[in-house]
């Protein structure tokens, strides 16, 4: 399975935008980049998704290198309620074996 | 409704009790998941479900026994667990099984095993 590669730890100030980077060097052409996170004793949200084109939601934006082997998670002003742990993580495309396979994600702390 | 319910929160078993988690979800979502999660680890995936037919099962001890009676109840029976399967027990859904669909999450069964 493709790796992912993540800062352990990242600190921010409320109300500041906040890039959250993800090495993906082994990515292949079908599998998708995806975002999630987890608060203190909460499960998994998603936060987003892409494929090769940069992406936006109300929650996020998600920048995609041209050559697809990193990407960047933003968060455009930071709230307290954005710290948490962040998961970059890659599903193949393609065949049927599609796994979430969380690595160690980057802690997320936000600063009042 | 955007919601994926685990029922009970908390979970106390005796390493010979039987007990089973359950999980509902109302959004339509053919494509169910169990994962488990340690302290201060990622979680885990242990079981995928698609279109009720178990799709993955990621070489989990038998003593873990998966169910899916319908399209939105998913169930995890419990059997002469070990003092080591004490952990966050996660339930997910995606709309369905694949590589673009998001996983919606509920807020897990912490289970003790004495």
């Amino acid at each position: 399975d493709a790796k992912t590669t993540q800062p352990n730890s990242m600190e921010s100030n409320e109300e500041e935008p906040v890039h959250l980077p993800c090495n993906h060097s082994t990515i292949s052409g079908t599998d998708y980049i995806h975002w999630y996170r987890q608060l203190p004793s909460q499960g998994p949200e998603y936060v987003i998704h892409g494929l090769t084109s940069n992406v936006n939601n109300r929650m996020a934006s998600l920048a995609i290198a041209e050559d697809r082997k990193s990407s960047t998670l933003i968060l455009h002003r930071a709230t307290l309620r954005d710290a948490a742990v962040y998961y970059c993580i890659l599903m193949k495309g393609g065949g049927s074996n599609y796994k979430l396979t969380f690595g160690k994600g980057t802690l997320l702390t936000v600063n009042p | 409704d955007t919601e994926v319910t685990q029922t009970p929160k908390h979970l106390v078993m005796g390493m010979t009790n039987k007990k089973s988690l359950k999980c509902e979800q109302h959004m339509g979502h053919r494509a169910m998941y169990w994962y488990k999660q340690k302290a201060k680890k990622p979680p885990e995936l242990m079981f995928v479900y698609s279109y009720e037919k178990l799709s993955i099962n990621e070489s989990v001890p038998s003593r873990f026994s998966p169910e899916c009676p319908n399209s939105s109840l998913l169930n995890l029976h419990l059997h002469a667990l070990q003092p080591e399967d004490s952990a966050l027990y996660l339930c997910a859904s995606s709309q369905h099984y694949s590589s673009y669909n998001e996983q919606f999450f509920g807020p897990g069964t912490r289970l003790t095993v004495l």
